[in-house]
């Protein structure tokens, strides 16, 4: 079946480190992506969204790109912190149903003070 | 503004117990669901409702069942609990997709059936 994945299952950077989470997706219609972190112990979080009809969105320290081509989605964190230490999931919505989310399986960032 | 609430957030139960977890959010969000989180899996979805009295099943909806009498509230229903049911288990509300905000999460209920 389609799924959402992720190329790497942990990440670990240095403090002040740009970060680059990457997820590949392999339906193409999927039209709505979004980002979530989930801390230890705690619910995912929202960090940013993106829709098809885009290719980059910015939030604040983080960059979503889409590469519709590829299939693949990544997010971008700047001046890396230890607070964002989590593990970050990317989700699309499969099309069809406008509010079911597929969830991938998450990637470990580990940010090295 | 409590967002979305889960009780309890630990349970352990005895192989064909029931039990019910409760989802309650106050944004008057119209779409609510269930995921479970196991380790390597990600989040599955179980079940969910686009609004009082529509309910549907997701991927993993075996074991389960739910209902959404009101707005507010989507608990879930084990009616005989398997060890395959050891999970984490989390609600997540949307108040329609035109939205920037995605789901809002409960906290989790971490369920452990022996």
């Amino acid at each position: 079946g389609e799924s959402v994945g992720l190329h790497l299952p942990t990440l670990s950077v240095q403090e002040g480190d740009n970060s680059i989470i990457n997820c590949a997706y392999s339906n193409s219609a999927s039209d709505y992506f979004i980002w979530y972190k989930q801390e230890s112990g705690k619910g995912p979080q929202f960090i940013i969204d993106i829709r098809s009809n885009m290719d980059k969105r910015q939030g604040q320290r983080v960059t979503v790109l889409l590469n519709k081509t590829v299939k693949h989605l990544s997010l971008q964190i700047a001046a890396t912190q230890p607070g964002d230490s989590a593990v970050y999931f990317c989700a699309e919505n499969l099309g069809g149903s406008n509010y079911k989310l597929t969830f991938g399986k998450g990637t470990l960032l580990t940010v090295n003070p | 503004n409590a967002g979305v609430t889960q009780t309890p957030k630990f349970q352990v139960l005895k192989t064909g117990q029931s039990m019910t977890l409760q989802c309650a959010q106050d944004m008057n969000h119209e779409y609510m669901s269930w995921y479970r989180q196991d380790p390597g899996m990600g989040l599955r979805l179980i079940h969910y409702s686009v609004g009082a009295g529509i309910t549907d099943q997701g991927e993993v909806p075996n074991g389960y069942n739910v209902s959404r009498s009101t707005t507010e509230d989507f608990p879930l229903r084990l009616l005989s609990a398997a060890p395959s049911q050891t999970s984490v288990y989390f609600c997540a509300s949307s108040p329609h997709r035109d939205t920037n905000y995605g789901y809002t999460f409960g906290s989790g209920t971490r369920l452990t059936v022996v």
